[in-house]
Formats: C-alpha cells, structure tokens, sequence
C-alpha cells in the first residue's frame, strides 16, 4: 500500500539554522510528492510538489528533490525564519489520484 | 489567487445532532476531497469525489456521512448524528489533476459537545 513516513517532531532551531525534515514514501507506480505547511490555526497550504523521479520543487527558500532510488523527498532551507514555525506535512498522490496519503506531521520552531 | 472557500469556519453541535460542512472548490477543479485533523493528530483522508460520485472512501467514512455536490459550486459533507469522537478540524480540498498540487481550505473547526 501507500504510505509516508517523516520525521518525528518537534524540531527546535535557532534562526537562520538549516533545517532538513526527511520523508520516505512507499508507493505502487509512480505518485506525485508534496510538502504542506500548516500555520498556527490555519489550513494546509501547499508549499511545493514534484511530480517525477529527479524533479526538485521549490518556494520560498524550501527545496526537496525527488528521489525515486531512496524513495525520499527530504524537505531542506537554508536558513530558517522565525516566520517559519508551522507544522510540515510530506504527502503523495498516487496514479489514481483517489487520495493523499500524509505524513504524521513535523512541528517546527524558530527562535530569534 | 483561487481559494478554496469553507463554512462555518467554526461550529459548535450536540452530540447526535445533524451537521452539513460547506465547500466551494475552485471553479475549473475537478478532484474533490474531505479530510479531517483530530487535534494533534495526522491528516486522516475521508473521501474522495469526481464526475458526481465517490472515487474511494476511507474506514471512517461510515454510514454516517455523505458527500454531495447539489449545485455546480458547493461540495458538502454531511454527519447525520455526531459523536463526540467527531470533534476535529474538516478540511476540503480540490484540484485538477494528480499532477497538480491540490488547494485545502482552511478548515471547519467542529466540536461536539
């Protein structure tokens, strides 16, 4: 079946820190991969996808590579903002496109 | 930028009471989805709808919930009697395609007391 696997939180770190948050995936055929921000109180947003083995998706200084040879789609910054603090989930969609399946969800903190 | 929309943002029902969850997906979406975050807990998929039906529903999606999508705009979930394992926050969601990222609304904070 599908499923994804993260890292477990919290994660603490200082600003301007780098921050890496791995996710490994299990999937039949070829998903497409995401990583979803929630903010305190807030919905899901979508903060960037890759929909191929090798894509990179990127956005607001967040990267993860797709990497179908270690089924993993780590999400990396170089440099964390306090505005950064949120909860990160790592998802994917399968071929059939019925469900995301998530992660159990990073909480991330940023201290100044 | 399109937004998906959802009401109420927050609804406060007594257990075995009737709710109806509002959605309106982005226009030219296709792709329609329920999820629901217990607090703290991970996003826990709950149905999904295209071409006027269920494409796949989860364990949790008993006898106690439908979807439906009346008009051309609203996307509805309906929990006929709620229990207090209900209480969570219910997010719909809607897209193109699986190539796409899919859009969440923000949420419907549901509590039943």
């Amino acid at each position: 079946g599908n499923s994804v696997t993260q890292m477990e939180g919290p994660v603490t770190l200082s600003e301007e820190a780098f921050l890496t948050i791995n996710c490994t995936y299990t999937a039949t055929g070829y998903p497409s991969l995401f990583w979803y921000v929630q903010y305190p109180g807030e919905g899901l947003q979508l903060l960037l996808k890759a929909t191929k083995a090798d894509d990179k998706g990127s956005n607001k200084g967040f990267e993860a590579t797709y990497r179908k040879e270690t089924t993993s789609f780590h999400l990396e910054k170089g440099s964390v903002q306090v505005s950064d603090s949120a909860v990160y989930f790592c998802a994917l969609i399968d071929n059939t496109g019925n469900q995301f399946y998530f992660g159990t969800g990073t909480s991330l903190t940023v201290i100044p | 930028e399109p937004e998906v929309t959802q009401t109420p943002s927050h609804q406060v029902t007594q257990m075995g009471q009737e709710v109806i969850l509002r959605c309106v997906p982005i226009s030219n979406h296709l792709y329609f989805y329920w999820y629901r975050q217990i607090l703290g807990q991970k996003v826990e998929f709950l149905v999904s709808f295209y071409n006027n039906e269920i494409s796949e529903k989860s364990e949790i999606f008993d006898d106690q919930f439908s979807v439906e999508r009346p008009d051309g705009s609203n996307f509805t979930l309906k929990i006929r009697s709620t229990k207090l394992e209900d209480s969570a926050m219910y997010f719909c969601a809607s897209g193109k395609g699986i190539n796409y990222g899919y859009t969440f609304g923000s949420g419907t904070r549901l509590t039943v007391v």
